[in-house]
């Protein structure tokens, strides 16, 4: 089955702690971004990814940090988390043609207290 | 980055009722997207738009992309219980890669 997939799906942790939220895909996708979700604000860009070896910064990368060495990882780093990064984070995949659909995981819920 | 207008930010509606949702942007863009989050899922794809003036069904859902290509609307018929959600609205101004933006999101409520 065709999926984005992200993990841990919960998360609770405190300020300073390291974390790495994890996101695979199986569809061979050049294309993955992370997102995160607050109430009235939608989904904002945090990194996105065009392919292995290449990021870019989205609308909302601080604080974040991003890799890519395989085509079917893109897992997001926060070095030293901070509560106004306790949100709900989405990464999504797409096929790099330029207008094609994403696909969205299932989401990780993150507390930073 | 920029952020489409949607409205409206919520509905509460009866079972079998219409509903109607549009999502507007200051500049053109080339795709429009449609998608739905159940409540602890992540956003699913209903509806892709492509050309001006398309309009597409999936079901009881029916999305058309705007004359201007700075718009676009969804409607639901006949709703059931299982349209509760948030719809989101994504646009693709036609440059180069995955980059879309989305909208605020509609969050429907659906009273059986």
């Amino acid at each position: 089955e065709a999926q984005v997939t992200q993990n841990p799906r919960y998360l609770i942790t405190v300020t300073g702690k390291k974390l790495t939220v994890t996101c695979s895909q199986n569809m061979n996708h050049e294309y993955m971004s992370w997102y995160r979700q607050d109430p009235g604000l939608g989904l904002r860009q945090i990194y996105y990814s065009m392919n292995v070896e290449v990021t870019d910064k989205g609308d909302v990368p601080e604080g974040y940090k991003v890799s890519r060495k395989e085509k079917r990882n893109f897992p997001l780093i926060l070095e030293s988390p901070s509560p106004n990064q306790t949100s709900l984070y989405f990464c999504a995949s797409g096929n790099g043609f330029y207008n094609s659909p994403l696909h969205f995981g299932n989401g990780t819920r993150l507390t930073v207290t | 980055g920029q952020q489409l207008n949607q409205s409206p930010q919520s509905m509460f509606i009866q079972e079998g009722e219409d509903v109607s949702m549009n999502c507007t942007s200051s500049s053109i863009f080339n795709t429009w997207l449609w998608y739905k989050q159940d409540p602890g899922e992540g956003p699913v794809l209903l509806i892709a738009l492509y050309k001006a003036g398309e309009l597409t069904s999936n079901g009881r859902l029916t999305a058309q992309f705007g004359i201007t290509r700075k718009d676009s609307f969804l409607n639901i018929s006949a709703s059931i219980p299982s349209d509760v959600g948030i719809y989101f609205c994504a646009g693709h101004p036609g440059n180069t890669g995955n980059q879309f933006y989305f909208g605020t999101g509609t969050s429907l409520t659906v009273i059986p």
